[in-house]
């Protein structure tokens, strides 16, 4: 069965803190997604990865980075915790364009930065 | 920015009934994709269109897509109060990256 895990499913850390969510996914899957969600707003990409040591910016980069130094592995890192990242970050991955196209997700971190 | 538009926001209905979300889109795209996300968990994959299809089924799912109105649909039929959820649309732009851009989603509520 198909698997991406996320090292923590909560999460609260204090405002100025450098935070690491990580995400593991064992499908040899190319691409790696971050994602925040948030009411209202639904899923914005934050960042993806299409291979090791490749990123791209997605649609709110600023205030996050991310590194995939392994194939299985891709860890988004917020430098300085503040508020308003307090969220639902959801990992994601998918092979690269084939039939089969869909992303498969994890079960999410909620965190809270207080 | 986000591509795909779902409505309506908030749905409820009774057990047994159909339930009908609308997705509207405003680029050409490789494939359209739903997606079904349970209170507080991860998104799962439910069924994907592609550009030149015009409709799909799975199971209790019927999916349209009308590309020349840039809009989709997602058809529950004979709902159960396991199918309460959020249902996502997404698409894959064409010419677009790996990347899908996701909607706001529908908030389905099936009453038993």
């Amino acid at each position: 069965d198909v698997k991406v895990t996320q090292s923590s499913r909560y999460l609260v850390k204090r405002t100025g803190e450098k935070v690491f969510l990580e995400c593991v996914q064992d499908m040899d899957h190319e691409n790696m997604f971050w994602y925040r969600q948030d009411p209202g707003l639904g899923l914005r990409l934050i960042y993806f990865s299409y291979d090791v040591k490749m990123k791209e910016k997605g649609d709110i980069p600023e205030g996050y980075s991310v590194s995939r130094e392994k194939k299985e592995r891709f860890s988004l890192i917020l430098e300085s915790a503040s508020t308003n990242q307090t969220s639902m970050y959801l990992c994601a991955s998918s092979r690269t364009s084939g039939r089969r196209d869909e992303q498969f997700f994890g079960p999410g971190t909620r965190l809270t930065v207080l | 920015s986000q591509q795909g538009e779902e409505d309506p926001q908030a749905l409820s209905i009774q057990e047994g009934e159909n339930a009908t979300m609308n997705c509207s889109y405003k680029t050409s795209i490789n494939n359209l994709q739903w997606y079904r996300q349970n209170s507080g968990r991860g998104l799962v994959h439910l069924i994907l269109i592609r550009s030149n299809e015009r409709e799909k089924h799975s199971g209790r799912l019927r999916v349209t897509l009308d590309t020349s109105k840039k809009s989709s649909s997602l058809l529950i039929t004979a709902s159960r109060a396991a199918d309460t959820a959020s249902y996502f649309c997404a698409t894959r732009i064409k010419g677009g990256s790996e990347k899908l851009v996701f909607g706001k989603g529908t908030k389905l509520t099936v009453n038993p």
